[in-house]
């Protein structure tokens, strides 16, 4: 069955760095991208971006453009986000999702917390 | 950058029907936005109930389907049971890659 396992919670001081990984498993890892969204506390969904698998071509949100990086791992069948530069508004439960454009968004990860403050 | 409104919440009865909406600013919700619609429940990860406008998965209760109505797409829910009590979340792409959820219906099964 498919799976997607996500690291643990974070916690962070503002202007720090945060890698969230997102390990798959169940299908074939090379077949589907991943989307990451992220939920910051008591408020909606917000979509943040998509990577291909096969090619590397990411999409992000005008938000965390320039901040952000994703990236898989074909040896480990791991996806990471990584956001830079951190602030108060980036604490959020973070969500991987398997389906990156023109695939379904199907399995969602458990979700990691990161938590940015001093 | 285009916003996708939702109903922010909304009442159904047992046994009841209802149908929550999705709009983009830019204009009507067409195919091509490949609506999505996504069932969250407290403490819980989101769950993908319909992509690209109708189509559902394996988990989806058929008591849920979607469609694209007045200019908008549309998640009718047909004979609510409580259990169907959550928060819902569309999601629509556009044009270059990017994509946008709406900020959620809380739905309620009284």
């Amino acid at each position: 069955q498919v799976q997607l396992v996500q690291s643990g919670a974070e916690v962070k001081n503002p202007g720090a760095s945060v890698k969230v990984s997102c390990k798959a498993s169940g299908y074939t890892f090379t077949n589907y991208g991943f989307s990451w969204v992220r939920q910051a506390p008591g408020q909606g969904l917000e979509w943040m971006g998509w990577i291909n698998t096969d090619n590397g071509d990411t999409k992000f949100a005008q938000k965390v453009q320039g901040r952000v990086t994703m990236n898989t791992d074909t040896s480990t069948n791991t996806a990471y986000m990584e956001l830079r530069s951190l602030r108060s508004d980036d604490t959020a439960v973070y969500f991987c999702v398997r389906g990156s454009w023109g695939q379904v968004n199907d399995y969602w990860g458990q979700g990691t917390l990161v938590t940015v403050s001093s | 950058q285009a916003v996708v409104t939702q109903e922010p919440s909304l009442t159904v009865s047992p046994g009841g029907t209802v149908t929550l909406t999705c709009g983009s600013s830019t204009g009507a919700v067409t195919s091509g936005h490949y609506p999505y619609w996504f069932q969250q429940k407290p403490g819980q990860a989101p769950r993908t109930l319909i992509y690209d406008t109708s189509n559902i998965h394996s988990w989806t209760p058929a008591r849920f389907s979607g469609s694209l109505l007045g200019g908008k797409a549309a998640l009718t829910l047909s004979g609510a049971q409580p259990d169907d009590e959550a928060d819902y979340y569309c999601l629509l792409s556009y044009s270059g890659g990017a994509r946008l959820f709406g900020g959620g219906t809380k739905l309620t099964v009284l």
